[in-house]
């Protein structure tokens, strides 16, 4: 299986910072990389799919980017209700999702 | 609205079985792949089973294989897992979740609780 690797595994940040957390894969999976928010005791929401298209109804303020290996997402002006934890999860075979980055407010 | 809500969860006992349905809402049901995700308790998310549109093709984890089952009917918009053999690593709160075109999943259900102990 193709191992995905989050980082930072936790971030502490304040409303209106600019943040960015970074996947890597164990291997190419071209842009098959998609990126979900979880907030605390509900289900994961999908947020960018293919390293870079913002799904449907997702604030612009939340974009990704980078293929290959490298993949990172940006949130460019945090929101209070961005405080939670998030997922890569690469699609280019069985899916693996990453460790997940809890981001916390400072 | 898209709605996909899970249900069959319990506490069962090591050995035992459960069949989780997740029934689908809201969009063509037959159109799309169909996906089993779980969480254990303060963990992170690891994909379980998919299966296809028509149900002719699935696929499993290793860690799942050959113990659950996921099947599906069409007619009444559900998706199943058929869990036995559990164990008390199964313990998790899983997830149904709507395949967008490529393993990347667009809508979840809220899960349901599984535990595992005796």
């Amino acid at each position: 299986d193709i191992q995905v690797t989050q980082s930072p595994s936790s971030l502490s940040a304040s409303v209106g910072d600019r943040v960015t957390i970074t996947c890597r894969a164990s291997q190419t999976i071209t842009n098959y990389l998609n990126w979900y928010q979880q907030r605390l005791g509900k289900a994961p929401k999908l947020l960018i799919h293919a390293a870079s298209r913002l799904q449907n109804g997702v604030p612009s303020r939340f974009s990704g980017s980078g293929s290959g290996t490298d993949f990172t997402l940006t949130i460019s002006s945090l929101q209070p209700e961005d405080f939670a934890t998030y997922y890569c999860q690469q699609s280019y075979t069985t899916p693996t999702f990453g460790q997940g980055t809890k981001l916390e407010m400072k | 609205e898209v709605q996909l809500v899970e249900s069959g969860g319990a506490l069962v006992q090591p050995g035992g079985s459960l069949r989780l349905s997740c029934a689908a809402s809201g969009f063509t049901f037959n159109a799309n792949w169909m996906h089993w995700v779980r969480q254990a308790p303060g963990k992170g998310l690891v994909w379980v089973s998919r299966i296809n549109s028509d149900g002719s093709v699935t696929k499993y984890a290793d860690a799942v294989k050959g113990r659950f089952t996921i099947s599906r009917d069409n007619a009444k918009n559900t998706v199943y897992l058929q869990m036995n053999s559990l164990r008390v690593d199964d313990t998790a709160v899983y997830y149904c979740a709507r395949d967008l075109g490529w393993n990347d999943f667009d809508y979840w259900g809220q899960g349901t609780l599984v535990t595992v102990s005796s």
